[in-house]
């Protein structure tokens, strides 16, 4: 079973602030996920990657499969980016091939 | 947003007792899943569903069930409910296999006392 670690757990930064937060993972994957879940609860998918990166507007994806190894970066942090950010690491086999981490715990301070 | 809702948002109910949570979504989306939330725990898979009538176990499957007779509609089942199953319940669609992007329902707050 892929284990799939985030770091760090919590990161509280100020606003403006470049972000990075890591993924990486034990078992060999064909796709990673990156999803972000609101306060209230929601979640929302936000990058799908199998290779190099995604950008989207402030946010950007990259991953390194030799490494096992993926970051979510966001630039110029914003109060309203405040979520937990989860990645998913995908190493087949159907649904269960899906594997979640924990979460990272944002809190950008205006 | 993916027309997906779930039915109802919170419930509290006792030890013993059966539950259903209901997962309506308005894509036609093909695949369908339920997950759970629990602190310290990633987002664990109990059931999926891959077209009307089949559904498969995932890693937490014991003690829920799961039925799909519509397109639109899985159901998820605890036939007993325990204090173990207190956590919040997502469903979940996409339009083809994994790893196609899941798109969430607002979850299902369960409580069991």
């Amino acid at each position: 079973k892929n284990e799939v670690e985030q770091s760090p757990q919590n990161l509280t930064a100020q606003e403006g602030e470049f972000i990075t937060i890591n993924c990486s993972y034990s078992v060999g994957i064909s796709a990673l996920h990156w999803l972000q879940q609101h306060p209230g609860g929601g979640i929302v998918s936000l990058f799908m990657l199998s290779s190099g990166k995604k950008k989207h507007g402030r946010l950007i994806a990259t991953i390194n499969i030799q490494e096992k190894h993926s970051s979510l970066h966001i630039t110029a942090s914003h109060p309203r980016d405040s979520a937990v950010y989860i990645c998913a690491a995908y190493s087949g086999g159907g649904a269960d091939g899906l594997t979640f981490g924990k979460g990272t715990h944002l809190i950008i301070q205006p | 947003d993916a027309g997906i809702t779930q039915s109802p948002r919170h419930k509290v109910t006792e030890t013993g007792t059966p539950v259903t949570l209901r997962c309506h979504q308005t894509e036609n989306h093909r695949y369908m899943y339920w997950y759970r939330q629990d602190p310290g725990h990633g987002l664990r898979l109990i059931h999926y569903s891959y077209g009307v009538k089949d559904t498969d176990k995932g890693e937490v499957s014991d003690g829920y069930s799961v039925s799909r007779s519509k397109t639109e509609d899985f159901l998820l089942t605890l036939e007993s409910a325990t204090s173990s199953q207190t956590s919040v319940y997502f469903c979940a669609i996409s339009a083809a296999r994994p790893p196609d992007t899941q798109y969430f329902g607002p979850g299902t707050r369960l409580t069991v006392l």
